[in-house]
């Protein structure tokens, strides 16, 4: 079993819609990182979390440290959303090494 | 400002022979790791400097892979007697020390033929 896991691995959705994005980890972290690849594109990196919620524009990021799970929200999603989220976790302070998702591939409709 | 920098962009090599993949940190950024992007394995980490510390090369699959930061700024990954199994994208980035946020090059698409 992988240490993070993504959910659903493929999306599609209509211009508008609210989207929600899944991450469940089974280790202990010091941070959770949400990442952004376009296609053919590098990486971005969009939150970094310990606790909490995070928001950037229409991005919204939380995290349940008990639960060991985030979410990943876009709020008015616009086909320009239309990238492979990634969601990594690092471990220890001082070393974040990222240990990473499969990734979820969001495609946003007009 | 300028970000990570990463050459070459693209190599095409054949197998068994050596190719060196470069990164140019951010400036100040004391942080940088490398890590590999594969079809099959998706996104893995490669090896991590910290400043004057001993890396962490924890991440490297074989002893083919090795890598070295010179003057705690650029550094080099090297995979000698490439493997068509090490054809994937390089990726590095780097950090400013206990951020832990990183800012991640457009990467090395290294293809063994």
């Amino acid at each position: 079993k992988n240490e993070v896991e993504q959910s659903p691995q493929n999306l599609t959705a209509q211009e508008g819609e609210f989207i929600t994005i899944n991450c469940s980890y089974s280790v202990g972290i010091s941070a959770l990182h949400w990442l952004q690849q376009h296609p053919g594109g590098g990486i971005v990196s969009l939150f970094m979390l310990s606790s909490g919620k995070k928001k950037h524009g229409r991005l919204i990021a939380t995290i349940n440290i008990q639960e060991k799970h985030s979410s990943l929200h876009i709020t008015a999603s616009h086909p320009r959303d239309s990238a492979v989220y990634i969601c990594a976790v690092s471990r220890n302070f001082g070393n974040e090494k990222l240990t990473f998702g499969t990734g979820t591939r969001l495609t946003i409709i007009p | 400002g300028a970000g990570v920098s990463q050459s070459p962009s693209n190599k095409v090599t054949e197998k068994g022979k050596d190719v060196e993949l470069r990164c140019d940190p951010i400036s100040g950024h004391t942080a940088l790791y490398w890590y590999r992007q594969s079809l099959g394995q998706g996104l893995e980490f490669l090896i991590y400097f910290q400043g004057n510390s001993a890396p962490d090369k924890s991440g490297l699959p074989s002893d083919r892979f090795s890598a070295e930061r010179t003057g705690g700024s650029v550094s080099t990954l090297t995979i000698q007697r490439t493997q068509q199994e090490d054809s994937a994208v390089y990726l590095c980035a780097s950090s400013l020390v206990l951020s832990g946020w990183q800012y991640f090059g457009p990467g090395t698409r290294l293809t063994v033929t």
